[in-house]
């Protein structure tokens, strides 16, 4: 078993959307969770952090569910700029004094006009 | 400052070649990573450092060698290289354990085996 899967993508979305990603994680004992964007040739950024029961950053809505063990984005509004690919990220480690991030495979979103 | 610097941003060298990799953060964060990143995969986790020791291999060959000569910097001794490994090679620190583990990337060096 993977230990981040993601929605295979790719997503293309007309400017204005809603836009929906989903990633789960194997390993329950895991503490904290990411969305990191990525630009074609560049590296990973962080979009947000998720914590606890989620968290929302303007247009961008992160939300956590440890009993199923998933993580989802939804982005509203969509802009041309949010075209990116999105990777799901998950802490390993279980509270140890490493960070052990593990990458799913990413979701490629393609906003078009 | 909340960048992670690498260098070289391009590398090419052949097979028989030795050369490394650098990367620097000044964020006062204890965990280091290296990373490989092929061309529309995701990033790859190769190494861990925590508190500059090394905590993490991911059965990664020997030709790539890590090095954490102090809590600041990273580099990745190369040598005897394959064409395949060529990629990204990206850089990253965090805060180590905890909650705060958010990682920053540096731009990574694209290296090319030939």
């Amino acid at each position: 078993r993977k230990e981040v899967e993601q929605d295979p993508g790719p997503f293309n979305v007309p400017e204005g959307a809603t836009v929906a990603f989903n990633c789960t994680y194997s390993n329950s004992a895991s503490q904290s969770f990411f969305w990191y964007r990525q630009d074609c040739r560049k590296e990973p950024k962080l979009l947000m952090s998720v914590y606890s029961s989620g968290n929302e950053d303007g247009r961008f809505t992160a939300q956590l569910n440890r009993a199923s063990q998933y993580i989802s984005l939804l982005i509203r509004d969509s802009k041309l700029s949010d075209s990116a690919t999105y990777l799901c990220v998950v802490n390993m480690d279980d509270g140890g004094s490493q960070g052990n991030l593990i990458f799913g495979k990413g979701t490629k979103l393609s906003v078009k006009p | 400052d909340t960048e992670v610097t690498q260098t070289p941003k391009h590398l090419v060298m052949g097979m028989t070649n030795k050369k490394s990799l650098k990367c620097e953060q000044h964020m006062g964060h204890r965990a280091m990573y290296w990373y490989k990143q092929k061309a529309k995969k995701p990033p790859e986790l190769m190494f861990v450092y925590s508190y500059e020791k090394l905590s993490i291999n991911e059965s990664v060959p020997s030709r790539f060698s890590p090095e954490c000569p102090n809590s600041s910097l990273l580099n990745l001794h190369l040598h005897a290289l394959q064409p395949e490994d060529s990629a990204l090679y990206l850089c990253a620190s965090s805060q180590s354990g905890g909650i705060n583990t958010e990682a920053f990337f540096g731009q990574g060096t694209r290296l090319t085996v030939v």
